[in-house]
């Protein structure tokens, strides 16, 4: 199995900040890497696929980098609606494999 | 707009069955892609449980293979999940989702378990 590991696992932010997600894969996936963001009681939101296509709808100051084993998403000047959590998911290969989240907070 | 809603019983005894149904609105599941079941435990991450194509080809979580069932109906356009000898550690929120290749998208909303006697 393709095991993901997502860093950091928490972060506090403020709004307007940039921040940064990682994702490492454990062997390279190309490019087949998507990213999720979750709010709580809800399902997972599509945000960006191939590892830096963004969802239609989804807004520009998302975006997603890399290749093979490492990946990272960036919002850049974050607002009050992405507080929330983010996952990323390989699917270059079964079993289907989710990094272990990140939890981003209001500081 | 492609829909999906799970349903089944919320509360499930331990060592017993579990068994959801996802229905599927807005596409013909005949028509392509695979579908799949999510969980995420109570505040915990996101555990993919397998997947199915319309043809009856299936993939599953190597984890947890001996005891799940993923099954389509084309007729009735929904594909259902069955996890046997479940325990407290099953509890958790089930979602379904389509698997474009991409990714997941859409899912449904999901449905809380609870593996409790």
């Amino acid at each position: 199995d393709i095991q993901l590991t997502q860093s950091p696992s928490f972060l506090s932010a403020s709004v307007g900040d940039r921040v940064t997600i990682t994702c490492r894969a454990s062997q390279g996936i190309s490019n087949y890497l998507a990213w999720y963001q979750q709010k709580p009681g809800k399902a997972p939101k599509l945000l960006i696929y191939a590892a830096s296509t963004l969802e239609r709808g989804v807004p520009s100051r998302f975006s997603g980098s890399g290749s093979g084993t490492e990946f990272t998403l960036t919002i850049t000047s974050l607002q009050p609606e992405d507080f929330a959590s983010y996952y990323c998911q390989q699917v270059n290969s079964y079993p289907i494999t989710f990094g272990q989240g990140t939890r981003l907070e209001i500081k | 707009q492609v829909h999906l809603q799970e349903s089944g019983p919320r509360l499930v005894k331990p060592s017993e069955t579990l068994s959801l149904t996802c229905t599927v609105s807005g596409y013909f599941i005949s028509s392509g892609y695979y579908w799949g079941w999510i969980r995420q435990p109570p505040g915990k991450g996101l555990e993919w449980i397998g997947s199915i194509f319309h043809s009856g080809n299936t993939h599953y979580n190597p984890s947890l293979k001996s005891r799940v069932t993923i099954s389509v109906g084309t007729s009735q356009n929904h594909l259902s999940l069955k996890v046997n000898s479940v325990t407290a550690a099953d509890t958790a929120v089930y979602y379904c989702a389509r698997e474009n290749g991409q990714g997941l998208d859409p899912w449904g909303q999901g449905t809380l378990v609870t593996v409790s006697s």
